[in-house]
């Protein structure tokens, strides 16, 4: 059974701080790698998607993967009181996308 | 483009019932995954459909079932409800499916059994 595993938090960050979310996961030959955001009572959103080692950047947020460790991270800069939601990391294996149980995330203003 | 959509949002339903959610995927999308959501086990995946054909299944009963239409919309049913069954199903359609490519999700449909 492939696994993706998460700190469930909460997490607590201050506004304007940096927040680093981590990812494991069990699958040494997966390939593709999102996070994906979830507001209370909604549903999920991509934030990123990343498929080769090292970090990628949207704006605020940068991703970064490092597949012979098997972790993928999350940072957001500058983070906002609206990002406060659960983070769900997702990785393929097995023919389909198997989602971690997220980490909370609240920002402190 | 018009994201994913679900109906019905909402349903309330009582044990033993039998319950039929749908899903219309992103245009030219022809993947569609279900899953379901509760607070204790996170997202679970119960199946996908592909080219009108499921391609993948999840560990869940019999009870569990769906389809997937020519156009390529999907629905799944529920037969035999049992409270634990109350959740929020979301499905999520992506091009190629398989795991291989982003999904996206609808705004799912909160199924509340009685």
């Amino acid at each position: 059974q492939k696994e993706v595993e998460q700190n469930s938090g909460p997490l607590s960050v201050p506004e304007g701080a940096i927040a680093s979310l981590n990812c494991t996961y069990s699958d040494r030959v997966s390939q593709s790698f999102f996070w994906y955001r979830q507001y209370s009572g909604k549903s999920p959103e991509l934030i990123m998607s990343i498929y080769s080692n090292g970090d990628k950047e949207d704006g605020r947020f940068t991703a970064q993967l490092n597949k012979a460790s098997q972790y993928v991270s999350l940072l957001i800069r500058d983070s906002q009181p609206s990002d406060s939601a659960t983070y769900l990391c997702a990785v393929n294996g097995d023919d389909k996308i198997i989602f971690g149980k997220g980490t909370r995330l609240h920002i402190l203003p | 483009k018009a994201g994913v959509t679900q109906t019905p949002r909402y349903l309330i339903k009582t044990r033993g019932q039998q319950v039929t959610l749908s899903c219309s995927p992103i245009s030219g999308h022809r993947s569609v995954s279900w899953y379901q959501q509760t607070p204790g086990q996170g997202l679970q995946f119960l199946f996908e459909y592909f080219s009108e054909t499921q391609r993948n299944k999840g560990n869940f009963p019999g009870r569990f079932s769906g389809r997937q239409f020519s156009n390529s919309r999907s629905e799944m049913n529920v037969s035999t409800l049992e409270l634990g069954d109350s959740a929020l199903y979301l499905c999520a359609s992506s091009f190629a499916g398989g795991g291989t490519d982003t999904q996206y999700f609808g705004p799912g449909t909160r199924l509340t059994v009685l």
